[in-house]
């Protein structure tokens, strides 16, 4: 168990949908990503929090959300859902820290959630 | 424009025969590289990171500065070894680190 927990593990909806998709950290980690990964468009970074903050934004539709709570997990937010939402999405945490952490760039991945959108 | 570039989607070796996964990036400062490797649709995990300079299953990737590459290499490729290879660097920011992974290589190793 890498310590970083994905719920659920997969989904099943309709288009047109709504779904949340949910991640706990590593303990003592404070930065969370969210990748997405399809068989087609590889992995694709979405966004990054750390502590309760948006850090980084990277290819994130309008139509997805995300956040991060005081308790540090996060939740991803996917509404309208189409077809091509299907995918695997992968949350990471890491420890950022100021240099002197030797795991302080290193990111640990959850399992993911697969959304299979019919 | 910051970017990372695996040319090869696939790459496909006899078992025994070297291998090598390239990587470059353009990057303004000097990013920290990691190569993550994902086996069969599982998680992904980390592989090596060039700060390291460390051999991790056969596999070491050296940082050419020069040239901004960090290809990853071992000589003799293993059946165990075919997974996908992500090639990542890392900009270290304030608060935090932005780690973007290239497009990926799958490396098939075939008997």
């Amino acid at each position: 168990d890498s310590g970083v927990t994905q719920t659920p593990k997969h989904l099943i909806t309709a288009t047109g949908q709504r779904v949340t998709l949910r991640c706990s950290p590593r303990s003592g980690d404070l930065s969370v990503y969210w990748y997405q990964q399809s068989l087609d468009q590889g992995l694709q970074f979405l966004i990054q929090y750390y502590n309760g903050e948006e850090r980084a934004k990277g290819n994130i539709l309008e139509r997805f959300s995300a956040q991060q709570f005081p308790d540090l997990h996060s939740e991803l937010n996917l509404s309208s859902l189409e077809l091509g939402d299907s995918a695997l999405y992968f949350c990471a945490s890491h420890s950022a820290g100021g240099s002197g952490n030797g795991r302080a760039n290193v990111l640990t991945f959850g399992a993911g959630s697969r959304l299979t959108v019919l | 424009a910051q970017r990372v570039t695996q040319p090869e989607k696939l790459l496909s070796v006899f078992k025994g025969a070297p291998v090598e996964l390239k990587c470059n990036y353009s990057y303004s400062g000097s990013p920290e590289l990691f190569w993550y490797v994902q086996y069969s649709r599982q998680r992904l995990q980390l592989l090596l990171r060039h700060i390291s300079r460390e051999s991790i299953k056969g596999f070491t990737a050296d940082l050419n500065k020069g040239e901004t590459s960090f290809h990853l290499k071992k000589p003799f490729a293993q059946e165990e070894d075919s997974a996908m290879y992500y090639c990542a660097p890392c900009i270290l920011t304030g608060g935090g680190n932005k780690l973007t992974f290239g497009t990926g290589t799958q490396l098939k190793v075939e008997l």
